[in-house]
């Protein structure tokens, strides 16, 4: 039931970009992107909501295609900020309740 | 402003010992509130969520407990830790549209 994200990890040099995807086997509504750096809360990036919805934040940006109930997360001309976990988390129904859950995880690393 | 305290921030307790964390919200009424479990290097695992006072749902079968006594307060509870609980907890506030999360607490039981 837990989206699943790939890849698990990745590691990048600065400048470069990346792709993390996620993909529910339920429907999806609305995804949120998270990022968390280690031993912290998790910081909300941005929420999609409608098929085919994409957002931008910075040089941070994601696509969200409900059809295919998978969103995925762009990173452009990484810095070494980006470094940390990135989790989505999305809205599923369940037992007459609706409740939240994230993903599985993708582990980011910048070098120098 | 919307705002949400989680305390204490790290804890270290003996096993078979009880736990308290508390998690209250400012700035809404009647939010929905959830407590996660991150152990270490590992994702984040839904405990518990509540819709209201007194509405508790519970996740995964454990020896922790939740309540919601007032509206923007949520506790997560245990009467004897096991060594297995150790991890962080976060509390969070979720809505349609933006997440709101606790510090966070580091619970370490030895």
């Amino acid at each position: 039931q837990q989206p699943v994200q790939s890849p698990q990890a990745v590691i990048l040099r600065e400048g470069e970009d990346a792709v993390i995807n996620c993909s529910s086997s339920k429907a999806l509504y609305s995804v949120h992107w998270y990022r968390q750096k280690h031993g912290e809360a998790p910081v909300f990036l941005m929420i999609l909501l409608k098929g085919g919805e994409q957002k931008g934040h910075d040089k941070i940006s994601a696509s969200f295609n409900e059809k295919k109930q998978q969103s995925s997360l762009y990173l452009t001309a990484s810095q070494l900020s980006y470094s940390g976990t990135y989790f989505c988390g999305t809205v599923v129904w369940t037992s007459g309740t609706y409740k939240y859950i994230f993903g599985t995880g993708t582990r980011l690393k910048v070098l120098a | 402003s919307q705002t949400i305290h989680q305390w204490p921030a790290t804890l270290v307790q003996p096993v078979g010992s009880p736990l308290s964390l508390e998690c209250t919200v400012e700035g809404t009424s009647n939010p929905n509130l959830y407590w996660y479990r991150q152990a270490a290097g590992r994702g984040l695992q839904l405990l518990f969520y509540s819709v209201g006072i007194g509405q508790i749902s519970s996740e995964v079968p454990q020896n922790l407990s939740a309540s919601r006594p007032q509206d923007r307060q949520f506790i997560l509870s245990s009467k004897k830790l096991l060594l297995s609980d150790s991890g962080f907890y976060l509390c969070a506030w979720i809505t349609a549209t933006e997440a709101f999360f606790g510090q966070g607490t580091r619970l370490t039981v030895v």
